[in-house]
């Protein structure tokens, strides 16, 4: 069964400052991986997705995120924060077709330090 | 852009009470979700659905059950509400098949059983 892991529950960094949040995924064939953002009190908006090609994926927001397949990883990273990127950041997991629902991590919780 | 919408933000009921989480998504997508949200846990997918009249139980789905008359609408139900199912609710929808898994998230239903 697939699964993923965020390793970090709670992140500092002080605004303007670069950012990565690690994930790492388990997964027996080619995954879909995706990270999430949800703002407090909000729904998850979809930050960005690697399906194949380019290990390097741009998102929303200037995030970018890079697929090691080596490594298992989805690490998501952001050169310069703003204090409007505090928020939960949860990655995810899926496969081919998307019918059977996304895994996701348990989340971590970014906080920006003026 | 895809809208998903869920009938309530917040709800309170009573233990044993019936609940019904309704949740409407208007881009004509095959696949919907739901997912409860607890802290530290992340997401847990509850039931999902890839066509009308059609479910599948998710990792939790005890407790719970779900209705798919029409293809934009699909409801979750706690046939009898227990205090361990408060938790924020979120539904969501994508497109079936190929490279097309992404996820779109309504608002959430904060639900809590007194």
């Amino acid at each position: 069964a697939q699964s993923v892991t965020q390793p970090d529950i709670h992140i500092t960094v002080s605004e303007g400052a670069s950012l990565e949040l690690r994930c790492n995924y388990s997964y027996g064939a080619t995954p879909y991986l995706f990270w999430y953002v949800q703002s407090p009190g909000q729904g998850l908006q979809l930050l960005l997705k690697y399906f194949s090609g380019d290990t390097l994926v741009q998102g929303i927001k200037g995030f970018e995120a890079e697929f090691k397949r080596s490594q298992s990883s989805f690490n998501l990273r952001k050169p310069s924060v703003h204090w409007s990127d505090a928020a939960e950041y949860f990655c995810a997991v899926g496969e081919i077709g998307g019918a059977d629902g996304l895994t996701f991590g348990k989340g971590t919780h970014l906080i920006i330090q003026p | 852009d895809v809208k998903v919408t869920q009938s309530s933000r917040y709800l309170v009921k009573r233990t044993g009470e019936k609940v019904f989480l309704e949740c409407v998504q208007d881009m004509d997508h095959e696949n919907m979700f739901w997912y409860r949200q607890d802290p530290g846990l992340g997401l847990r997918l509850i039931y999902f659905s890839y066509d009308v009249k059609m479910k599948e139980k998710g990792d939790i789905p005890e407790g719970y059950s779900v209705s798919r008359e029409k293809k934009e609408r699909f409801s979750l139900i706690l046939e009898s509400a227990s205090t361990n199912q408060t938790s924020m609710y979120l539904c969501a929808s994508s497109l079936a098949g190929g490279a097309t898994g992404t996820q779109y998230f309504g608002p959430g239903t904060r639900l809590t059983v007194l």
